[in-house]
């Protein structure tokens, strides 16, 4: 069973440049998940998706962030425009059901200059 | 809101030891997590918790749910040089609640000493 896929795994741009992370989860997998995490840190939840629908997205920043799950399948996630301190890496999860184990895939590490 | 202790924060050791952590809340929790996340990779789901007092194993890795369900443990028994990485422990954001978000502690990070 072929895991969470997302890409790109790496990504450098400047400053005010937009840029996107898509996410594939694990067929099968309703509830889909987007994370942040700086470095040294545990994984910090952005938004949660049930099918198509987000359902959490309290700590995602909407002033500059956006994210979609269209057919409830595949995700992308948006930073528009990204600032310095967003440099991170962006986790995706996914789980069979809501709050059941979450199963993470390799995360895009955005380095913005 | 609920934070996510672990300890040690970093451990050094030597093949062959032995090693345990730990993960305490001020808060109940009714799951605990516990994932592995190697270098440029997304964490690994270790071993899942479901029940005060509960002991699980996977291969050399053995992870209690506290009684007070407070608190969780992970023991890894003879290490290998593969063991090294990042440990997490997490559970959801709400006592008893599903709202699907996982709170992470701040990581145990493991080396090990051929």
């Amino acid at each position: 069973e072929a895991g969470v896929v997302q890409s790109p795994r790496y990504k450098i741009i400047e400053k005010k440049q937009p840029v996107a992370f898509w996410c594939n989860p694990i067929s099968g997998h309703n509830t889909l998940y987007w994370y942040l995490q700086n470095l040294g840190q545990g994984p910090e939840l952005l938004i949660r998706y049930e099918n198509e629908e987000a359902v959490d997205d309290s700590q995602l920043p909407k002033d500059r962030f956006s994210a979609e799950r269209l057919k409830g399948v595949d995700s992308t996630l948006k930073i528009q425009p990204a600032e310095l301190g967003d440099s991170a890496v962006y986790l995706c999860a996914s789980s069979l059901q809501m709050y059941n184990e979450q199963f993470f895939g390799p995360g895009t590490r955005l380095t913005v200059l | 809101g609920q934070q996510l202790n672990q300890s040690p924060q970093s451990m050094f050791i030597q093949e062959g030891e032995d090693v345990s952590m730990n993960c305490t809340s001020s808060s109940i929790f009714n799951t605990w997590l516990w994932y592995k996340q190697d270098p440029g990779e997304g964490p690994v789901l270790l071993i899942a918790l479901y029940k005060a007092g509960e002991l699980t194993s996977n291969g050399r890795l053995t992870a209690q749910f506290g009684i007070t369900r407070k608190d969780s443990f992970l023991n890894i028994s003879a290490s290998i040089p593969s063991d090294v990485g990042i440990y997490f422990c997490a559970g959801p954001n709400t006592p008893g609640g599903n709202t699907g978000k996982l709170i992470f502690g701040q990581g145990t990070t493991l080396q090990v000493k051929p």
